[in-house]
């Protein structure tokens, strides 16, 4: 049973980066699957973030793709979200998800539970 | 990448059947069959309904079922019942690996 569990601080100061960790559990991300970042504003809608294949590849919202990275570290099968200069708008819960289909980067179908990022000084 | 439009709100009692449109361009929805529709309880991470327009994932009600025509994507839910009282989000392909989510519905059951 695959499981993802995502970490990091709970707090972040505007203008620095966020930084997030999704933990992978009963699969080995190096293995297949691409694996992705949503987040959603409190009170809001799902925005998509961006996707990173097993080998590495990334793809990222155009509206984000200036200040964001994501990551894989395959000794510690996990894959991370940085986002650089953050502003108050940037406080949302956080999930990390893996699509349903081994070769496609759509339809989310297993998620984490989300981690709750606030941007204030 | 603007978001795919939807219904802010969408209520009918149990029993009934009800739909949730999902308005996007040529570009996204109107250009791919990669539509995908998910259900969210409040503080719960969402959940697949849908997807490729009309596929349900193993585990989800045949009472969840989805079309597609133009630019409009459409999820239906027959046989209305009150655990289906939850927020609702289409998401569609928009090319070079990119995704974009609608601005979700609320469901009221009456």
């Amino acid at each position: 049973q695959v499981q993802l569990q995502e970490s990091g601080p709970g707090l972040v100061k505007p203008s620095e980066t966020l930084s997030l960790t999704c933990t992978v559990s009963g699969y080995s991300i190096s293995s297949g699957y691409y694996w992705g970042w949503v987040r959603q504003p409190p009170g809001k809608g799902l925005e998509w973030i961006g996707s990173i294949s097993h080998s590495g590849s990334t793809y990222y919202n155009p509206s984000l793709k200036s200040r964001v990275a994501i990551s894989l570290d395959t000794s510690k099968n996990q894959f991370s979200l940085k986002l650089h200069s953050v502003t108050a708008a940037d406080t949302a819960v956080y999930y990390c998800a893996r699509p349903r289909d081994f070769w496609s980067s759509d339809a989310f179908d297993i998620w984490g539970q989300g981690t709750m990022v606030t941007v204030s000084s | 990448q603007s978001a795919l439009t939807q219904p802010a709100s969408v209520s009918g009692s149990p029993g009934q059947s009800i739909t949730i449109s999902c308005t996007g361009a040529r570009s996204d929805v109107g250009g791919y069959n990669f539509v995908s529709w998910y259900q969210q309880h409040p503080g719960k991470a969402p959940k697949l309904l849908i997807y490729e327009v009309t596929n349900r994932p193993s585990g989800v009600s045949n009472r969840f079922s989805g079309s597609k025509s133009g630019n409009t994507a459409s999820l239906t839910i027959s046989g209305l019942q009150a655990e289906d009282e939850a927020d609702y989000y289409c998401s569609s392909y928009t090319g070079a690996s990119t995704y974009v989510f609608g601005t979700g519905t609320k469901v009221t059951v009456l």
